[in-house]
């Protein structure tokens, strides 16, 4: 099984400033395919999750260009450039490159 | 617009059986792979399993692997998961799910199943 291990798992942040999650993977992601199935979703209190980021570093539809996700291999990062009261919540990376996982979430608060 | 509702969830006691159903509507069903994701109270999001378009590719996790059943209908926009043998630890809110992977996802609002005596 593919482990996903995301660092901080809590995130206090001043509004308008930026934050960074980290998200590492026990093997490498790239599928066959030549892509790699890394995604994040943000989860808001008592809302089901939503897809921020596919494939490492494509926005979905209607996410702010505030956040943005990078990185190859077994390492990737979730980058939000200044955070406002809206992103409140908890993150979490998932791997589709051998069946699907979630990291354990880091949860966003503002300081 | 896209909509996933999940329905069936509720009380069952241990070793006892529940069949979820998600009604899929606002794109064409037929077209996309779907996905079953529960998540525990005050936990994250786990994997349950997937189904290809034409139901030909199905996958479970190893937590489930023998005891949940995941089909679809094409005909009915419907989604469903059997789940036998329950167990305490499968006591989550059980989401619907599209496009986990890539292309446009969207997940319902889920069901709440419990297992409990």
């Amino acid at each position: 099984d593919v482990v996903m291990t995301q660092s901080p798992l809590s995130l206090p942040v001043t509004l308008g400033q930026p934050a960074s999650i980290s998200c590492r993977s026990s093997q490498s992601l790239v599928y066959s395919d030549g892509n790699t199935y890394l995604n994040w979703f943000q989860q808001r209190p008592g809302q089901s999750p939503r897809r921020l980021i596919y494939k490492v570093s494509n926005r979905d539809s209607g996410v702010p260009d505030r956040f943005s996700g990078s990185g190859s291999g077994t390492d990737f990062t979730l980058k939000i450039s200044r955070v406002e009261a809206e992103d409140v919540g908890v993150y979490y990376c998932m791997q589709g490159t051998l069946l699907i996982t979630f990291g354990q979430g880091t949860r966003l608060e503002i300081k | 617009e896209v909509q996933l509702v999940e329905s069936g969830g509720g009380l069952v006691q241990p070793g006892g059986s529940l069949r979820l159903s998600c009604a899929a509507s606002g794109f064409t069903f037929s077209s996309y792979s779907m996905n079953w994701v529960r998540q525990a109270p005050g936990k994250g999001p786990e994997w349950v399993s997937s189904i290809s378009r034409s139901g030909s590719a199905i996958y479970y996790a190893d937590s489930v692997k023998g005891r949940f059943t995941i089909s679809r209908d094409n005909a009915k926009n419907s989604l469903y998961l059997q789940m036998n043998s329950l167990r305490d630890e499968d006591t989550a809110v059980y989401y619907c799910a599209r496009d986990l992977k890539s292309g446009s996802s969207s997940w319902g609002q889920g069901t709440l199943v419990t297992v409990s005596s």
